[in-house]
């Protein structure tokens, strides 16, 4: 099915370790976004993209990394993972307007 | 930036009543769009309505409606005969046209009962 596929779905890592968050559409959209959804703070936007090899921060960069080298992926990389990161992350494509998609989701515990 | 305001953390509602959920906006752009989005329990987002700053009609999909008031920068959702199913959290989002990133509020939640 056509949408966007991240993975993986749940993670737990130790505070200090690295690990790569992956996002792909098969949708040929340009736009491609990275959320994380906190309790209470609804979701707030961390990078960007609006093409391969074109990327920008959004509001809380701090501690992540991306990079766009095709159109179709766009993963989101913890350098240094900290309890803050615990959070559910969303990747987001779009084409245009207003058709936004959205992954299911990936649920990150930090301990 | 932009900044969106919702400010009703929690709602109730019965069976098969109508409800309002809140939202307003603040953007110096003069053209942008409005987007509502449901997250069940699930976790996923669904897309739900979407309305531009220049419609000049309010956006309707089924059960939804988008009330659309341009000057008072307010794009509150309306949900008529809500269902047990439309239990969720409720988030209003913002694109401005000069930009490419949706600008979140913090969520309604939304409890339908019996």
């Amino acid at each position: 099915n056509a949408g966007v596929t991240q993975t993986p779905k749940f993670q737990v890592l130790k505070t200090g370790q690295s690990m790569t968050l992956q996002c792909a559409q098969d949708m040929n959209h340009e736009y491609m976004s990275w959320y994380r959804q906190d309790p209470g703070m609804g979701l707030r936007l961390i990078h960007y993209s609006v093409g391969a090899g074109i990327t920008d921060q959004g509001e809380v960069p701090n501690g992540y990394n991306v990079s766009r080298s095709t159109t179709e992926d766009f993963p989101l990389r913890l350098l240094s993972a900290a309890p803050s990161q615990t959070s559910v992350y969303f990747c987001a494509s779009s084409q245009g307007w207003r058709g936004y998609t959205f992954g299911s989701g990936t649920r990150l515990t930090v301990v | 930036a932009q900044k969106i305001t919702q400010t009703q953390p929690g709602m109730f509602v019965q069976e098969k009543e109508a409800v309002t959920l809140d939202c307003t906006y603040d953007t110096s752009d003069q053209s942008y769009g409005l987007f509502w989005y449901k997250q069940p329990s699930s976790g996923e987002m669904i897309f739900l309505i979407y309305q531009g700053s220049y419609d000049e009609q309010n956006a309707t999909e089924g059960r939804y409606s988008l009330n659309f008031q341009k000057a008072r920068k307010s794009a509150n959702l309306v949900i008529s005969a809500s269902q047990l199913g439309d239990s969720a959290m409720y988030f209003c989002a913002m694109r401005p046209n000069s930009g490419y990133a949706l600008n979140f509020g913090k969520g309604t939640s939304l409890l339908v009962t019996p």
